[in-house]
């Protein structure tokens, strides 16, 4: 079964300092991970995937299928990145399109 | 239109009673989504749509949920006899289809069941 789990409810850290989201999945074949992120009274979008291998507004994740983990990383938080955080898994072999959440991620960044 | 759109917005209901969610995805886009969005539950999968394809009703959370899709693009989303734990935010999704397309959120429908 696919599972998405994310520990955190809430991580509130100082301006400046490094941020590190976890995220740890379950699921037998190859997947797709995903971070989608939803700032104050804004829609959910989508802030990177692993396949892409990018870094977008300074973050970055990177699959490990040995820990079969995808943790948000961040070396210097900004104010502006307080949102909430969901990370999130497609099955890539079965390809069915689904996406499957974890519970999501409060950040909070302090002055 | 621009992006996915929801209505309504905002829904207060009274318990028992029947209520019906709109969703337009974005023109073109074949592959439509509905999640719940509660707090401290995260975003629960309800339901996603491919095409002419047979949905994926696996997370529906119980028979009182249904969703249909006309035309291959508006979803009504329909809870019946609606409970106090039905609510939360409902969430419409959509992309151009499967795999590593990009899915679009609409900004979700608030339920609240009093």
């Amino acid at each position: 079964a696919q599972r998405v789990t994310q520990p955190e409810k809430l991580l509130s850290v100082f301006k400046g300092a490094p941020v590190e989201l976890k995220c740890n999945y379950s699921y037998s074949g190859s997947p797709e991970l995903f971070w989608y992120v939803q700032y104050s009274r804004q829609r959910l979008q989508l802030l990177l995937r692993h396949i892409s291998r990018e870094s977008i507004k300074g973050f970055t994740a990177d699959l490990n299928k040995g820990e079969t983990s995808f943790h948000l990383k961040k070396p210097f938080a900004q104010e502006e990145d307080s949102a909430m955080y969901y990370c999130a898994l497609r099955g890539g072999s079965s390809n069915t399109g689904k996406l499957i959440f974890g519970q999501g991620t409060t950040l909070q960044v302090k002055p | 239109g621009a992006g996915v759109s929801q209505s309504p917005s905002n829904k207060v209901t009274e318990k028992g009673k029947d209520v019906e969610l709109r969703c337009d995805p974005i023109s073109g886009h074949t592959a439509l989504y509905w999640y719940r969005q509660s707090l401290g539950q995260g975003l629960e999968f309800l339901i996603y749509f491919q095409g002419n394809s047979a949905p994926d009703k696996s997370g529906l959370p119980s028979d009182r949920f249904s969703a249909e899709r006309t035309g291959g693009s508006v979803s009504t989303l329909t809870i019946q006899r609606t409970q106090q734990e039905d609510s939360a935010v409902y969430l419409c999704a959509s992309s151009r289809g499967m795999g590593g397309n990009t899915i679009y959120f609409g900004e979700g429908s608030w339920l609240t069941v009093v």
